[in-house]
């Protein structure tokens, strides 16, 4: 079934370690997008790509990188993670910016400890 | 500032009758409202969408209302099964990549 794949499920990790969570969709979407998820705080957009070798920021970007090599792939990067950082992430994809619904993988839940 | 919200956190409502949840909106340059739906350990799945130039919108089992004087958005599921239990957000985009999502309505079904 064509969509969004998210890996690992779930990771406990150390403060100040480095981490790549990865994502890859199968649609051809031109857009991509990181999301995490609190408790409380709804989903909040962390960074976004409009299309392979751009990138933007979203509401949340601080402590994160990511880039668009190609089409199908949108690594998220915690370069140096901290306790705050712990929240279940989501990358989603569209068709474009305008009028365009997004379709969620199924998350990777990241506790740093 | 831009925010969606909720009235209501939580729904609970019997096995077969029709299901309200209410979404207020703040930002009158939004132009796109989607529903998305989310199950225990899942992403959130698109359910429907409307555009700013409609007022009503259908699914399957689905209805999105748009009041655009009050900034007021609803989803209606007709015969609610135990299936559709599950946490539902509203969400606006006015244009380009930031979709804003509201905090989330958890719906039980009683059976």
């Amino acid at each position: 079934i064509a969509g969004i794949t998210q890996a690992p499920t779930s990771q406990i990790l150390a403060a100040g370690r480095r981490m790549t969570l990865r994502c890859t969709q199968d649609m051809r979407h031109n857009a991509m997008y990181w999301y995490r998820q609190d408790l409380g705080l709804g989903l909040r957009l962390i960074h976004y790509s409009n299309t392979a070798g751009t990138t933007g920021k979203g509401e949340v970007p601080d402590g994160y990188s990511v880039s668009r090599a190609n089409t199908d792939d949108f690594p998220l990067t915690l370069a140096s993670a901290v306790p705050s950082q712990t929240s279940v992430y989501f990358c989603a994809s569209s068709k474009g910016a305008d009028n365009s619904p997004l379709h969620f993988g199924n998350g990777t839940r990241l506790t740093v400890t | 500032g831009e925010s969606v919200g909720l009235h209501l956190p939580t729904l609970s409502v019997q096995e077969g009758d029709n299901s309200i949840i209410n979404c207020a909106y703040s930002n009158s340059a939004s132009d796109y409202f989607i529903w998305y739906k989310q199950e225990s350990g899942k992403g959130p799945q698109f359910i429907i969408d409307i555009r700013s130039n409609m007022d009503k919108r259908q699914g399957q089992r689905v209805t999105v209302l748009l009041n655009k004087t009050v900034k007021h958005l609803s989803l209606q599921i007709a015969a609610t099964q135990p299936g559709d239990s599950a946490v539902y957000f509203c969400a606006e985009n006015t244009g380009g990549f930031k979709t804003i999502f509201g905090a989330g309505t958890r719906l039980f079904v009683k059976a």
